[in-house]
């Protein structure tokens, strides 16, 4: 059965602060391994990874896959309130199916 | 332009009721996504169309959650004689023109969702 675990589940950090978000996967037919950011709304795209080792960045966040490890990280550096959120991991297969995790819960308190 | 939209946003049914909730994808995207999200979880993926074929249905939690999609853009997802353990938010996402596709872009916008309470 296919499914991505994340770690930790939740995580409480001062301002300032780096995180490091965890996800793990195991699925047949593995494309792209997605990252989205979910406020009090629908989610929201971060990234998409399809290649090992080739970090993605975006202003302060930045991501990485090891398809050998078959997992990713999720990189907040000098974290801000506004990044408090669900942070989503998923894992795209070749037909375009999407298995989320749990989600990471980020509370960044000033 | 116009992102994914669902209604009704908010559904309160009661227990044994049908309900059908309704998702416009953006236009031009051939695959469709339905997912039920618990408090506190992450979406639970229900299931997938590309334009108006059902690939997969395997998400989906009984045969009283039904899905269509009859003409390749807009899907209904019907939840027959509801239970409480329905209630979450039902959100619907949308990806890939067939541009994308063949350039390899990937991104999957979602609705709102509709928060299904059933009583």
């Amino acid at each position: 059965e296919d499914k991505v675990v994340q770690s930790p589940l939740s995580l409480v950090v001062h301002e300032g602060d780096t995180v490091t978000l965890n996800c793990s996967y195991e699925v047949t037919n593995f494309r792209s391994l997605l990252w989205y950011k979910q406020e009090k709304k629908a989610p929201t795209f971060l990234f998409m990874l399809t290649s090992s080792g080739i970090e993605k960045k975006s202003g302060r966040l930045s991501s990485i896959l090891d398809k050998k490890e078959l997992s990713s990280i999720l990189n907040i550096t000098a974290t801000q309130t506004g990044d408090s959120a669900i942070y989503l991991c998923a894992s795209k297969t070749s037909y375009d199916k999407v298995i989320f995790g749990p989600g990471t819960s980020l509370s960044v308190i000033p | 332009g116009a992102g994914v939209s669902q209604s009704p946003r908010y559904k309160v049914a009661k227990r044994g009721q049908d309900v059908a909730l309704r998702c416009d994808p953006i236009s031009g995207h051939v695959s469709l996504f339905w997912y039920q999200q618990a408090l506190g979880q992450g979406p639970e993926f229900l299931t997938y169309f590309q334009n108006e074929a059902q690939l997969d249905k395997s998400g989906l939690p009984s045969d009283r959650f039904f899905a269509e999609r009859p003409e390749g853009s807009v899907s209904t997802l019907k939840i027959q004689r509801t239970q409480q353990e329905d209630s979450a938010v039902y959100l619907c996402a949308s990806s890939s023109t067939p541009e994308d596709r063949r350039t390899n872009f990937y991104e999957q916008y979602f609705g709102p969702g509709t928060r299904l309470t059933v009583t």
